[in-house]
């Protein structure tokens, strides 16, 4: 069974820093991964996609990286600003399931 | 990008009655449907996938006589929560896909708003 891990479950942050989201999972076979964000209430809005055959994916401050083999994933926030405070979410697609990783809460502090 | 309704965005009801929640998909065929659920601070667990025109598939774990899903459509899906009690406030969130088949598909799933249900 696929287990999705992220760490930190919180981190805050002064504005303006680089930060590093880390995800990691158990079943290396997987089709995909994703990175969303969901504010409080809110659904998911997705940000970056990668396949399994990809290594990393590039959203304007958003940088995703997937390193199947050794079960991680990186998103990269370059210069945070308070309005990426949110909590992110990363999904791998496997044969089965998309199996999600409980998050992680970020606030940017002004 | 792919845009996915759901309907109500809240709901609050009393226990022992049922509630229907609609998924649409407003700009693509969505060809198969996947309900989750979200509780307070913990991450989405999906409950079901149903494909267009044929039954859906549970997890396990989920009760299909409880909640009742249905996709007539290559744009709608309904979750029925019937018969609800106090223990299935959750949030409800519902994506789809073009391609059918299984969540592992390469094709990516867009998500709906959610839908908040509180029973008292």
């Amino acid at each position: 069974k696929q287990e999705v891990t992220q760490i930190p479950a919180a981190l805050s942050v002064p504005e303006g820093e680089n930060l590093v989201l880390n995800c990691s999972f158990t079943d290396s076979a997987i089709y995909n991964l994703q990175w969303f964000r969901q504010d409080p209430g809110k659904g998911l809005t997705s940000l970056l996609l990668i396949q399994s055959s990809q290594r990393e994916q590039t959203s304007g401050r958003l940088n995703a990286s997937l390193d199947k083999s050794s079960g991680r994933s990186t998103l990269y926030i370059a210069a945070s600003q308070p309005g990426d405070s949110a909590t992110y979410l990363c999904a791998v697609a496997g044969r089965r399931a998309l199996t999600f990783g409980s998050g992680t809460r970020l606030q940017v502090q002004p | 990008g792919a845009v996915v309704s759901q309907h109500p965005s809240r709901v609050i009801c009393k226990s022992g009655t049922s509630v229907k929640i609609e998924c649409r998909s407003l700009d693509f065929q969505a060809t198969t449907m996947f309900w989750y659920r979200q509780f307070p601070k913990q991450s989405l667990m999906l409950m079901a996938t149903s494909n267009e025109g044929s039954k859906a598939t549970y997890e396990q774990g989920v009760e299909k006589d409880k909640f009742l899903i249905n996709h007539a459509s290559l744009t709608l899906s309904t979750l029925t929560v019937t018969s609800a009690h106090p223990e299935d406030s959750s949030f409800y969130i519902c994506s789809a896909s073009a391609t059918s088949g299984s969540p592992g598909m390469k094709a990516e799933q867009f998500f709906g708003p959610g839908t908040r249900l509180t029973v008292l």
